[in-house]
């Protein structure tokens, strides 16, 4: 089945950019997401790219697919401290959006 | 209502008891999900409902785990002889098709003790 990978944690200066990247392992999948987790809320969907799209940019986000290297990314300009919480990468695998399979979670922190 | 209602928001239980989550979905969503998010995981995806069929119970841990949307509005996630490894987050979702975005609840905190 599908596998999704992601590092753990990123740090960064309030203003500069933050980039979070994650892996996958389903070839078919055919939509990736981008879903924000801020402590004791729920999981906010922030983006998403359909696999035949190589970038997708959407306000400060900008989500970057590379189909050869199976990799994702989501890059966040400006970063402000409201940004600060758990970004998780999902995707859907041959049988279509309804039933995700989610990395572990990236903390991204922000340093005054 | 305006999103994802799912109650009650905290569980604490006993081992061995039976406990269920309750999820309203957004009004006119069709389909419905069940995701466990165990501490310091991601969501793991439990079992999808297409309006009042189970449509995809694969990851289900269990037959102690089953969940019913009678009605194909409200569904329950039913937990039986509850072990302490069942502690975790429950989230639930819901989207208006099956291949449209989905919304996700605040989830309910469950705690075996």
């Amino acid at each position: 089945g599908e596998d999704v990978e992601q590092s753990l944690f990123l740090s960064v200066r309030e203003g500069d950019s933050s980039v979070i990247n994650c892996t996958y392992t389903d070839s078919s999948s055919t939509y990736l997401y981008w879903y924000k987790q801020e402590p004791g809320a729920g999981l906010q969907l922030l983006t998403y790219i359909f696999s035949n799209m190589d970038m997708k940019q959407d306000q400060r986000l900008t989500v970057l697919l590379n189909k050869k290297d199976k990799h994702l990314s989501l890059r966040i300009a400006d970063t402000q401290t409201g940004d600060s919480a758990i970004y998780f990468c999902a995707g859907s695998g041959i049988q279509g959006a309804q039933k995700l399979v989610f990395g572990q979670g990236t903390r991204l922190t922000i340093n005054p | 209502g305006a999103g994802v209602s799912q109650t009650p928001s905290n569980k604490v239980t006993e081992k061995g008891k039976y406990v269920e989550l309750r999820c309203d979905p957004i009004s006119g969503h069709t389909a419905l999900y069940w995701y466990r998010q165990s501490l310091g995981q991601g969501p793991e995806f439990l079992i999808y409902f297409q309006g009042t069929g189970a449509a995809d119970d694969s990851g289900l841990p269990n037959d102690r785990f089953f969940a019913v949307r009678p009605e194909g509005s409200v569904s329950t996630l039913k937990i039986q002889r509850t072990e302490r490894g069942d502690s975790a987050v429950y989230l639930c979702a819901s989207s208006l098709h099956q291949n449209t975005e989905a919304f996700f609840g605040q989830g309910t905190r469950l705690t075996v003790v």
